[in-house]
This record gives C-alpha cells, structure tokens and sequence, in this order.
C-alpha cells in the first residue's frame, strides 16, 4: 500500500540550530511531494513541493527540501531555526491515485 | 482575501443530533476535500470533489455525506453523529481539478465534540 513515514513524532531544538526533519514515502514510481505546516490552531500552509527536476528545492520561510530517489525520502532542512518555527510539520505525497495522503505529522519544539 | 472559510468552528453536540460543518472557498476553485485530523493519525481523506455535481469518497467516509450543489461550497453532513467522530475537521481546496497536484488551501478547522 502507498504510505508515508515520518519517523519522528517530536523534535525538540534549540533557536539557531539547524533543523531536518525526515519523511519517506513507499510508491513504486516517484510521487508528487509536498511538505505542509501547521502553526497552532491554524489550518496546512504549504510550505513547498516537489514535481520532477531539480532535486533540491526551495520554500518559503527559510525551509528546503532534498528528493533522494535511491532511499524513497523527501527530508526537509532549514539551518537555522527561529522560535517562530514551532509548529506541526506533515509531509505529504499524491501518488498515481492523484490524492493526496498524509504521513502522521512530526512536532517541532523550538527552545530559546 | 483568498480563504477558505469553516463554520462552525467549536461546536460540541450529542450523539445522534444531525450536524453539518459548512465550506466556503472564494477562490473559484474546482477541487475541494474534506480532511479528519486525529492525533497520531495525522490527516486522513473523508471525501473530495473534483467539480460540482462530483463526489467521491475518501480513507475514511463512514458516517459523513458531501454535497457540491454550487463552486465555492462544499458541506459536511454528519446525519447521527457518534463519539468516534470526535475530532479537529478541515476543508481544503486547489485550483487543480485532475487532482491535487497544486497546492492545497486549507481553512482553519472545526473541532468537534460528540457526547
């Protein structure tokens, strides 16, 4: 069955240390791929996503993703991370049944 | 604004007491979809709309009806409600109408208690 992985239910860093949070995804082909946050009592953001090409790609606040095809992973990475961080982040992928699923989400703690 | 607009946004009822969680989306867009959030569970797919007059189900649709009668609605009925329907409800929407291969709007959510 498609599914997504994320490993780690709860980070906890330090302000202006670097953060990677990881996800892995099982498909036979390689998906659509998107990383999504949610600030506390707010809906998904879209934070960036991954179609095809560059492997490396940018979003918005600072957050960058790397699509490794030989490990089935999409682990989002930031350098420096900002109080402002804290959130749930969900990353998520549409495989060839073109709808959208989860992985179960992984909370980050952003500590001063 | 762009937004996609949830209501209500609490809302704690009793078993059995038909209910229906309203959304509106200004943003012309053909595809809408209903997510559950649980802990641990992360988000899962009640059930979606690639336009109007066309629903389909989701991961989980036991116990929810849909309806798309206009664009920029998409309703979520609860006809008896029970506990195991306790949880943080959103709706989201993309321009794509092949799927979700743009990005999702989400509106804020509605937690929902069930007695």
């Amino acid at each position: 069955a498609q599914s997504v992985t994320q490993p780690d239910i709860h980070i906890t860093v330090s302000e202006g240390a670097s953060l990677e949070l990881r996800c892995n995804y099982s498909y036979g082909a390689t998906p659509y791929l998107f990383w999504y946050v949610q600030s506390p009592g707010q809906g998904l953001q879209l934070l960036l996503k991954y179609f095809s090409g560059d492997t490396l790609v940018q979003g918005i606040k600072g957050f960058e993703a790397e699509f490794k095809r030989s490990q089935s992973s999409f682990n989002l990475r930031k350098p420096s991370v900002h109080w402002s961080d804290a959130a749930e982040y969900f990353c998520a992928v549409v495989p060839g049944s073109r709808q959208l699923i989860f992985g179960t989400g992984t909370r980050l703690q952003v500590f001063p | 604004e762009a937004q996609v607009t949830q209501n209500p946004r609490y809302l704690i009822t009793v078993t059995g007491k038909k209910l229906t969680v309203t959304c509106s989306q200004n943003m012309n867009h053909e595809y809408m979809s209903w997510y559950r959030q649980d802990p641990g569970l992360g988000l899962r797919q009640i059930y979606y709309s690639m336009n109007v007059e066309v629903t389909d189900k989701g991961d989980v649709p036991e116990g929810y009806k849909v309806s798309r009668k206009e664009k920029r609605n998409f309703p979520l009925i609860l006809e008896s409600p029970s506990p195991n329907q306790t949880s943080l409800y959103f709706c989201a929407s993309s321009l794509s109408a092949t799927g979700v291969a743009g990005e999702l709007f989400f509106g804020e959510g509605s937690r929902l208690t069930v007695l």
